[in-house]
């Protein structure tokens, strides 16, 4: 069975601290895997994708890494900032659908306090 | 501007009601699709389009329908609201598949929060 799984459920922070989210998957066979980060009360918006033969992505703050043979990835949040609130969503696409079918995790809850 | 529009943002509505929630997006995608997503859980698909006309089943059970008459448009209707359909709906489109080259990133509209009382 697809799967994809994420830790900490939840996590709280001081702001300028870092810290790194856990997502483990057994979606196959493998596309790419993106982070999306959701705000409350609002739709996903994607931070990352990685696919098979990229091992880290950056933007800006955020760091990915995927580990295809262990088949787990992180996200890596540095010098965290209020607004960075929110929760940090794994996403698995496999290779075996023309729809581009997404497996999701359920979220890490990221709540950055002052 | 290119962007997935979704209305009425926030719906309160008594059981039996019928209710429509809209989804439009301007990018010229040719999938789209519908997620239900309750509180600290994951998305689930309920519904999915290829393109005009064409409107499938997602992996999750709903009672919605879903029709596809323009590219742009996707609406999701509600026959008979129940309480049980209380839940946050996402409208989501993309131009590509999964494949290995990372196509077919899934643009997400903001939700619509859906309460039956």
């Amino acid at each position: 069975k697809n799967q994809v799984e994420q830790s900490p459920q939840s996590l709280i922070i001081l702001e300028g601290k870092n810290c790194t989210l856990q997502c483990n998957y057994t979606v196959s066979p493998f596309s790419n895997l993106r982070w999306y980060k959701q705000d409350t009360g609002r739709g996903p918006v994607s931070l990352t994708i990685m696919t098979f033969s990229e091992n880290t992505k950056s933007n800006g703050r955020y760091t990915a890494t995927l580990d295809a043979d262990t088949k787990q990835s992180s996200l890596h949040i540095t010098a965290s900032q209020l607004s960075d609130s929110a929760s940090y969503i794994c996403v698995v696409s496999d290779r075996g659908s023309t729809l581009g079918r997404l497996y999701f995790g359920r979220g890490t809850q990221l709540t950055v306090w002052p | 501007e290119a962007d997935i529009y979704q209305t009425p943002r926030y719906l309160v509505i008594g059981t039996g009601k019928k209710i429509t929630l809209e989804c439009s997006q301007t990018m010229g995608h040719d999938k789209m699709y519908w997620y239900q997503q309750d509180p600290g859980m994951e998305l689930h698909l309920i519904h999915y389009s290829y393109g005009v006309n064409s409107t499938e089943k997602g992996d999750l059970s709903s009672e919605s329908t879903v029709s596809r008459i323009r590219t742009e448009h996707f609406p999701l209707t509600l026959e008979s609201a129940r309480p049980s359909h209380t839940s946050q709906y996402l409208c989501a489109s993309s131009d590509g598949g999964g494949d290995s080259s990372g196509k077919g990133e899934q643009f997400f509209g903001p939700g619509t929060r859906l309460t039956v009382l």
